[in-house]
């Protein structure tokens, strides 16, 4: 069975450092892989995502991700984040050839000044 | 504007009853979703629909009912028979085929049942 870890549940950081959030997947077929970032009492919107092609994804706000294939990985980097960063994230993937969107239990990265 | 909503966006109810969620979208899109979000257990897949007059049950559809007579709306039912109803309520639609597409949330809807 497919499943995504986002192995840390909170993230602290101060503002303008640097913050990666970890992601990894298990699955035996192709997947395509998804960001999303949620504000409180809002829906999901799109960060990012790989579908093929180059490793390295780049996204809205600055974020960009990193496929790895090998240690099965999709780990989220800001060089250096904002208050306005403050908020859950969301790893995801999709099955190859399906609609369906399996999702990580969530990090909730808190920016402080 | 294009987009997806919920309403509404606080909902309250007594036990035993059942309460009908509503999503609409603008975004011609033939897939939509249903999911139910916990303090940290993500997002699980209630329901999905990816044509009208067709929906397939998700990870967590007992206690919950579907209908897709629109494409543009896809209505959720939480029961009575839901044990712990109380939840966020998120609602998506996306183009269908392949996964490729990403998945457009509407804004949510909080239940709460005492």
């Amino acid at each position: 069975a497919q499943s995504v870890t986002q192995l840390d549940s909170q993230v602290p950081v101060f503002e303008e450092a640097p913050v990666e959030l970890r992601c990894n997947y298990s699955s035996s077929v192709s997947v395509y892989l998804f960001w999303y970032v949620q504000y409180p009492n809002q829906g999901l919107q799109l960060l990012l995502k790989y579908l093929s092609g180059s490793t390295l994804v780049k996204g809205i706000n600055g974020f960009e991700a990193e496929f790895n294939k090998s240690q099965t990985s999709f780990h989220l980097r800001k060089p250096s984040v904002h208050i306005s960063d403050t908020a859950e994230y969301f790893c995801a993937v999709t099955l190859y050839n399906t609609d369906k969107l399996i999702f990580g239990t969530g990090t909730r990265l808190q920016v402080f000044p | 504007d294009g987009g997806i909503t919920q309403s509404p966006k606080y909902l309250f109810r007594k036990e035993g009853q059942n309460v009908t969620l509503s999503c609409e979208q603008n975004l011609n899109h033939d897939a939509m979703y249903w999911y139910r979000q916990d303090p940290g257990q993500g997002l699980r897949l209630i329901y999905y629909s990816q044509i009208v007059n067709d929906f397939q049950k998700g990870d967590i559809a007992e206690g919950y009912s579907v209908s897709r007579e629109k494409k543009e709306s896809f209505p959720l039912t939480v029961t009575s028979a839901q044990k712990n109803p109380t939840a966020f309520y998120l609602c998506a639609s996306s183009i269908a085929g392949g996964g490729t597409y990403e998945q457009y949330f509407g804004p949510g809807t909080r239940l709460t049942v005492t």
